[in-house]
């Protein structure tokens, strides 16, 4: 089965600083991972998503996340934290099974101080 | 534009009341899906469909039920039978061709709240 692991359920950072919000995963085989960010009281969107090729993927806002199978981990990181960085983030992994089905992480709030 | 509408966007129920949360959707996606987020636990998988006129139970399905009659909706509803209702309902749906590759598409959310 698979699962997911988001070590921190917070993490603090100051503007300008590196953002690493850690994600490590469980699955039998090779994972579609995925990224996602929630703002207050609203839904999900899509920051960006490993499905196949280059391990590094680059998202949206500045995020990238690196895919590594040796470590089983796909960890998210922006070079600059932004103010409006400040969300919840949620990693997710589906299996190639025909039909998407997603496990996610419990979350890691970001915190970006002045 | 096309997305996910979730209405209403709060919503409270008595002791033993029945509540139906609505999902509409004008991406032309196949598959939709249910889940319930309650702090620090993340998203939880309440019912999924990827045809219409065909769901399955996810991972926490009981005290709730869904129907699709339609593509472009599918309602969620939680009975009585659902001892602890409060939390934030999220619906999603994705295109179904393509696998498991292809990402989610998420309402706003319904907050539900009980009296």
């Amino acid at each position: 089965a698979q699962s997911v692991t988001q070590l921190g359920s917070h993490v603090s950072v100051s503007e300008g600083a590196l953002v690493l919000l850690r994600c490590n995963y469980s699955s039998s085989v090779p994972p579609y991972l995925f990224w996602y960010v929630q703002y207050p009281n609203q839904g999900l969107q899509l920051l960006l998503k490993y499905t196949t090729g280059a391990t590094l993927v680059k998202g949206i806002n500045g995020f990238e996340a690196e895919f590594k199978k040796s470590e089983t981990s796909f960890h998210l990181t922006k070079p600059s934290a932004h103010m409006s960085d400040a969300a919840e983030y949620f990693c997710a992994v589906s299996e190639d099974s025909g039909f998407q089905k997603l496990v996610f992480g419990t979350g890691t709030r970001l915190l970006v101080s002045p | 534009d096309g997305g996910i509408t979730q209405s209403p966007k709060y919503l409270f129920r008595k002791e033993g009341q029945n509540v139906t949360l609505s999902c509409e959707q004008n991406l032309n996606h196949d598959a939709m899906y249910w889940y319930r987020q309650d702090p620090g636990q993340g998203l939880r998988l309440i019912y999924y469909s990827q045809i219409v006129n065909d769901f399955q139970k996810g991972d926490i399905a009981e005290g709730y039920s869904v129907s699709r009659e339609k593509k472009e909706s599918f309602p969620l509803t939680v009975t009585s039978a659902q001892k602890n209702p409060t939390a934030f309902y999220l619906c999603a749906s994705s295109i179904s061709s393509g696998g498991s590759n292809q990402p989610q598409h998420f309402g706003d959310g319904t907050r539900l709240s009980i009296l």
